[in-house]
């Protein structure tokens, strides 16, 4: 069974430019999870869906991040414009359900210089 | 919202050795996970354990919800067993319900 896929791997961009993510999580799994890794810290959530409906998008940035599930599967996050401070680890995760152990993929490092 | 607080944050052993890790969280959970992350950045699943003590090769670990902690425990370390190890919780109610709150993980060192 395949897990949790996400592209790119690694992205450098120039500050105020546009950058998109994508995740397609394990089939089956209803909940799907985007979170933001700090150098040095623990991954912290920043929206929650289950199937294609946001339920938790309180610590999501509104004024540059924004990110859908159509279809309740794949999902993309997106940030417009960037900026150096968002240099960060991108990473998904699903669960069958909420609450659920849930798993993540490789995640995708974002460099913006 | 519920706090996990995570020790030693660093720790470095010789092969061979053993290690406790430990795990504080500050209200009831419905769900607790113990993650590696490689060198590489990868979160690896290691035990979804809300409660009791299970094992899987050199790895075990024991949460005793009702005292709100948990134990990842390695025995015989490996080179190959370094990298930082989370602890992660989802609350059983209230503010993070149903998402996973990350401690901010103990870095494993292992030296030949």
């Amino acid at each position: 069974e395949a897990g949790v896929v996400q592209s790119p791997r690694y992205k450098i961009i120039e500050k105020k430019q546009p950058v998109a993510f994508w995740c397609n999580p394990i089939s089956g799994h209803n909940t799907l999870y985007w979170y933001l890794q700090n150098l040095g810290q623990g991954p912290e959530l920043l929206i929650r869906y289950e199937n294609e409906e946001a339920v938790d998008d309180s610590q999501l940035p509104k004024d540059r991040f924004s990110a859908e599930r159509l279809k309740g599967v794949d999902s993309t996050l997106k940030i417009q414009p960037a900026e150096l401070g968002d240099s960060a680890v991108y990473l998904c995760a699903s669960s069958f359900r909420q609450g659920d152990e849930a798993f993540f993929g490789q995640g995708t490092r974002l460099t913006v210089v | 919202g519920i706090q996990v607080e995570q020790s030693p944050p660093d720790l470095i052993l010789q092969e061979g050795a053993n290690s406790t890790l430990r795990c504080n969280f500050s209200d009831s959970v419905n769900n607790l996970q113990w993650f590696h992350q490689n060198p590489w950045g990868q979160l690896i699943n290691l035990f979804y354990i809300p409660s009791g003590t299970k094992q899987n090769g050199r790895l075990s670990a024991t949460t005793v919800a009702t005292e709100r902690y948990s134990l990842l425990y390695i025995s015989s370390s490996q080179t190959t067993d370094s990298g930082v190890y989370f602890c992660a919780v989802v609350p059983y109610s209230g503010a993070g319900s149903y998402q996973l709150t990350f401690g901010k993980g103990t870095k494993l060192s292992v030296i030949p």
